[in-house]
């Protein structure tokens, strides 16, 4: 299993630009995430899917669209890219088994991104 | 929302000593919480995680505790090594990990 993929690795980016990050998982997962992390805040939640259709908001959804049309990918659009996005983007999966609910979330090896 | 907060933000030991790292959290309701390591330009890797029907977990030389009344939870690492240096991030989820507020991050560096 190639695990949770990220493309590209690497963005630049100009004020207003419009673009969309890969993200796909081969393992079966039912939820999805998209992080963000900046220096000295940690990772924070833009948005998390449950299941195919299923999406909902995290911590700063603010600029940011997903949509969940398949249970292995999971893009994330900037719709009009600033300054104030440049950060590096991590996708996450994870999963449940049994009936402990134990579940375990797989980064994905991050996205760079670039808004001048 | 759920407020995580770590610390403390850097912490240097000599090898083979212990290293403890704290994190409190707001929301009583929270009840999964995990521990991750990140390495400098890798991604975050989980290393333990506990959830709120336990007090203490513990695997080879890492050990986590949760205190759930006074709302705090910890990482301890005994016989410290090199390979231990890293940022580390602790987070609380409700139900589920793909929904969690982490912690700011603690830079652990250990010395010869």
């Amino acid at each position: 299993n190639a695990g949770v993929t990220q493309t590209p690795k690497f963005q630049v980016l100009k004020t207003g630009q419009s673009m969309t990050l890969q993200c796909a998982q081969d393992m079966n997962h039912e939820y999805m995430s998209w992080y963000r992390q900046d220096p000295g805040m940690g990772l924070r939640l833009i948005h998390y899917s449950v299941g195919a259709g299923i999406t909902d908001q995290g911590e700063v959804p603010n600029g940011y669209n997903v949509s969940r049309s398949t249970t292995e990918d999971f893009p994330l659009r900037l719709l009009s890219a600033a300054p104030s996005q440049t950060s590096v983007y991590f996708c996450a999966s994870s999963f449940r088994a049994g009936s402990l609910y134990q579940e375990t979330q797989y980064f994905g090896p991050g996205t760079r991104l670039l808004v001048l | 929302g759920e407020n995580v907060e770590q610390h403390p933000s850097t912490l240097s030991v000599q090898e083979g000593d212990s290293a403890v790292i704290k994190c409190t959290y707001s929301d009583s309701a929270s009840n999964y919480f995990p521990w991750y390591k990140q390495e400098l330009g890798k991604r975050p890797q989980l290393i333990i995680d506990i959830r709120s029907n336990v007090g203490e977990k513990k695997d080879q030389r890492i050990a986590v505790t949760l205190n759930k009344t006074a709302k705090h939870f910890s990482l301890h690492i005994t016989e410290t090594q090199p390979e231990d240096s890293a940022v580390y991030f602790c987070a609380a989820g409700l139900g589920t990990a793909s929904k969690l507020t982490f912690g700011t991050g603690t830079r652990l560096q250990v010395t010869l």
